[in-house]
């Protein structure tokens, strides 16, 4: 079992619609949960951080954790065309130690 | 504003070669991080570096070596080049710190004919 699973899609929403993309990871001592967003023939740039479970908003964007599930969300609302991108879930331990990611979801919001 | 610049952003190699791809960041970051990408596969770690001539393997560390002389740049290098090493390579940096945002450059696609 991958210590990260995501389903790669691709995932194709009208826009205006609500997004919701997940992750799920084998590790309880993941304690750091991220989510980056990756536009075409660019690296990836950080959309979400959470620390430990719970809920975080930034304007469109929420991401759930629920570790008890070990289980990660990111929810987009009114979704819009410049979302269009590759989302991928990211998710490490405490002190230094690399990042986990999961393979990413490509996303297309259609006008 | 960070910057995390990456030497080509298209290489074209024949197999065999010795190749070097060069990270360079201006944030004074300890920690930097090699990955490649492919269709499929998502993001893997091939080498990162927690400090000045130190380097730790990550999940696909065969066929490529790194090197950090300095803080500031880290370099990776294939050291006979495989076709199947023809893949996009991407380099972060973050720093120490409890909140680990990793910064990205933009990446160098590889092909190796």
């Amino acid at each position: 079992q991958k210590e990260v699973e995501q389903d790669p899609g691709p995932l194709s929403v009208p826009e205006g619609a609500i997004v919701s993309l997940n992750c799920t990871y084998s590790n309880s001592a993941f304690q750091y949960f991220m989510w980056y967003r990756q536009y075409s023939r660019k690296g990836p740039e950080l959309l979400m951080y959470t620390y430990s479970s719970g809920n975080k908003e930034d304007g469109r964007f929420t991401a759930q954790v629920d570790k008890s599930s070990k289980y990660i969300s990111l929810f987009i609302r009114d979704s819009q065309p410049s979302d269009s991108a590759t989302y991928l879930c990211a998710m490490k331990n405490s002190g230094n130690t690399p990042l986990v990611f999961g393979k990413g979801t490509r996303l297309s919001v259609i006008a | 504003d960070v910057k995390v610049t990456q030497s080509s952003r298209y290489l074209v190699k024949r197999t065999g070669e010795k190749v070097f791809l060069e990270c360079v960041q201006d944030m004074d970051h300890e920690n930097m991080f090699w990955y490649r990408q492919d269709p499929g596969l998502g993001l893997r770690l091939i080498y990162f570096s927690y400090d000045v001539k130190m380097k730790e393997k990550g999940d696909i560390p065969e066929g490529y070596s790194v090197s950090r002389e300095k803080k500031e740049r880290f370099s990776l290098i294939l050291e006979s080049a495989s076709t199947n090493q023809t893949s996009m390579y991407l380099c972060a940096t973050e720093g120490q710190s409890s909140y680990n945002e990793q910064f990205f450059g933009p990446g160098t696609r590889l092909t190796v004919l």
